[in-house]
């Protein structure tokens, strides 16, 4: 079965410091890769998706995650966080054959330090 | 705003009871899926529905069921309600007709249900 691992529960970082998240996923073949945000009493916003082609994808609010398959990976990044970053960050696969369903990590809160 | 509309936003309701969360997906989705969200189990795929039929299902209890109508919004029944059914209940949609498919899903604010 396909599955979704974040390691990191909680991240703080410093206001304008970067920030990596990590994801990795273990699946046969190469599945479709989602970072979804969840702002406190929201739902969840897609910051960015890879499919296939370029493995260094662009997303919204000026994230970036990289696909590297020999890791099995799909880290975000962001070079300079702000304050309303603040939030919990989802990893998430799909395999077609699947169903279409989405199975996420167990998320990663981030705090920004002002 | 993802176009995709929840109803109600909260609900509390007892044990044993029985209620209905309903989703209107984005104009123009087939596909709608149903998460549930908890302290204990993360986030967890229950069931999807392109077109009104059944595609999936995940890890969804014999007490809940769902179903997509004509018009293509959904409702999710959750029945013999426990304690450990409070939830953060989301419905996403994706695919729209006149384009290619590519399963972004786009959620909605979800559905706060407590049990007491």
């Amino acid at each position: 079965a396909q599955s979704v691992t974040q390691p990191d529960i909680h991240i703080t970082v410093s206001e304008g410091a970067s920030l990596e998240l990590r994801c990795n996923y273990s699946y046969g073949a190469t599945p479709y890769l989602f970072w979804y945000v969840q702002s406190p009493g929201q739902g969840l916003q897609l910051l960015l998706k890879y499919f296939s082609g370029d493995t260094l994808v662009q997303g919204i609010k000026g994230f970036e995650a990289e696909f590297k398959r020999s890791q099995s990976s799909f880290n975000l990044r962001k070079p300079s966080v702000h304050w309303s970053d603040a939030a919990e960050y989802f990893c998430a696969v799909v395999r077609r054959s699947s169903g279409d369903k989405l199975t996420f990590g167990t998320g990663t809160r981030l705090a920004v330090r002002p | 705003d993802s176009g995709v509309t929840q109803t109600p936003k909260h609900l509390i309701t007892a044990t044993g009871q029985r209620v209905t969360l309903r989703c209107s997906p984005r104009s123009g989705d087939l596909s709608v899926y149903w998460y549930q969200q908890s302290l204990d189990q993360g986030l967890q795929f229950l069931i999807h529905y392109y077109n009104g039929e059944e595609r999936a299902k995940g890890n969804i209890l014999e007490r809940f069921s769902a179903q997509q109508f004509p018009d293509l919004h959904s409702e999710l029944n959750l029945s013999s309600l426990e304690l450990g059914d409070s939830a953060l209940y989301f419905c996403a949609s994706s695919v729209r007709e006149d384009e290619t498919y590519n399963n972004e899903q786009f959620f909605g604010p979800g559905t706060r249900l407590t049990v007491l």
